[in-house]
């Protein structure tokens, strides 16, 4: 098994592009999360899934939207991408919420020129 | 707002040495995670402790929680360079549906 699964692992973009970021899990996993990562400020939460069809916002929402037509996706966009969304950003499923354990993906380190 | 925080920053330590972090939160919780992560990797889980819960073991982990001051505790002991990782705890907070983390504590065991 894979377990989660981040595509691509980096990418520099230039203010006012857009892009996607996937993520993949085969655990059969209902809960997905998408977090940012800044030094100095842990994991913030920026979107989650509670299952396919659905999204939720999370602590840091804004710039971002997210889409889940399917149970083992979990797609990130940035429509027009800002150097204050310059970050690692991880995805992570889970059986249920907070109950359960988290499993992670290795990260995408995005830059924002 | 972040509900857990950890405590030291940061630790350095000399290989067989115990390493000692704490967590401490806010609000009324279900469960406390701990997690490890490796430099350019992802979270890893470690161990879970459910509020009702006092103390919790893992090989050479050693968790604990106190509710009543709101806090908990990792202890890693015979430490080894492989240890070497940030260690994040997290909370579940009564009625939500997702976990929030603390900034971390930055582990250096040095051989």
């Amino acid at each position: 098994n894979a377990g989660v699964t981040q595509t691509p692992k980096f990418r520099v973009l230039k203010t006012g592009q857009s892009m996607t970021l996937l993520c993949a899990q085969d655990m059969n996993h209902e809960y997905m999360y998408w977090y940012r990562q800044d030094p100095g400020m842990g994991l913030r939460l920026i979107h989650y899934s509670v299952g396919e069809g659905t999204t939720a916002k999370g602590e840091v929402p804004d710039g971002y939207n997210v889409s889940r037509l399917k149970k083992q996706n979990f797609l990130l966009g940035l429509e027009s991408a800002a150097p204050s969304q310059t970050s690692v950003y991880f995805c992570a499923s889970s059986w249920d919420s907070g109950n359960q354990p988290q499993h992670f993906g290795d990260g995408t380190r995005l830059s924002i020129l | 707002s972040q509900q857990g925080e950890e405590d030291p920053q940061a630790l350095s330590i000399q290989e067989g040495e115990n390493a000692t972090m704490n967590c401490s939160y806010k609000t009324s919780i279900n469960n406390l995670q701990w997690y490890r992560q490796n430099s350019g990797r992802g979270l890893v889980h470690l161990i879970l402790i459910r509020s009702n819960e006092r103390e919790k073991h893992s090989g050479r982990l050693r968790v604990t929680l106190d509710t009543s001051k709101k806090s908990s505790s990792l202890l890693i002991t015979a430490s080894r360079a492989a240890d070497t990782a940030s260690y994040f705890c997290a909370t579940d907070k009564q009625g939500a549906q997702k976990l929030v983390f603390g900034q971390g504590t930055r582990l250096t065991i040095n051989p």
